[in-house]
């Protein structure tokens, strides 16, 4: 399909487990961003890129969160020894170019449940 | 922390009109006002956005006020559908969400 992709779409970890979630953007889109959304809440920002280039990982909540996008298109979130705190979808989006004047699209999310 | 304030909720009768008040009143003069919605179990989907003239397309309209202090979403005719959490943002290069507007379209 045409949208952002994102796999698995649930993932089940017991806690201590690593788990990475990908996100394939749409192709040639240049700005891709990850949130974490627990449940009742809004989208909460994480990191942001533009193509490989990782322009604000403010967002983080802690240093198990890690995210790459080495060859600027698909992109991995991980999350080291997972606590039950991480237990949240995971979304991810992109859009066609830098700056601030473009829509995002986004994925269906990843549903993460830490046990 | 989100530059918006939204009302938590809202009803709209079918059919009707759905006006979503947002206020923005620290909004920078190259920032955006971006409007999202999401259903239950989705993906937030882009409805709309504009910088300081008004805008519309297929789904909805987008009213700024002069001083860009704040805006109104305007769904023309509700259906069920439309039922949704409404997040007006205000874009920088982060995108950051707020609460959102809890949109209930009864029949």
């Amino acid at each position: 399909g045409a949208g952002v992709s994102q796999s698995p779409r649930y993932k089940v970890a017991k806690r201590g487990q690593d788990v990475a979630l990908r996100c394939d953007p749409i192709s040639g889109h240049v700005s891709l961003f990850w949130y974490q959304q627990a449940l009742g809440q809004g989208p909460e920002f994480l990191t942001y890129f533009q193509n490989e280039a990782q322009l604000d990982k403010s967002g983080l909540p802690s240093d198990r969160f890690f995210a790459e996008r080495p060859e600027g298109s698909v992109s991995t979130l991980k999350i080291q020894r997972t606590q039950q705190e991480d237990s949240a979808v995971y979304l991810c989006a992109s859009s066609r170019r830098g700056g601030v004047s473009t829509e995002a699209f986004f994925g269906q999310g990843t549903r993460l449940t830490v046990v | 922390d989100a530059k918006t304030t939204q009302p938590p909720s809202m009803d709209c009768a079918e059919g009707r009109a759905a006006n979503l008040p947002c206020n923005h009143s620290t909004i920078s003069g190259n920032e955006y006002v971006y409007w999202y919605r999401q259903i239950h179990s989705q993906g937030p989907q882009y409805i709309i956005h504009g910088l300081k003239n008004n805008e519309t397309n297929e789904m909805a309209s987008l009213i700024i006020t002069e001083d860009r202090k704040s805006s109104t979403l305007i769904l023309p005719h509700a259906t069920l559908r439309d039922t949704a959490v409404y997040y007006c943002i205000v874009r920088a290069f982060d995108m950051r969400f707020g609460a959102g507007t809890r949109l209930t379209v009864k029949p």
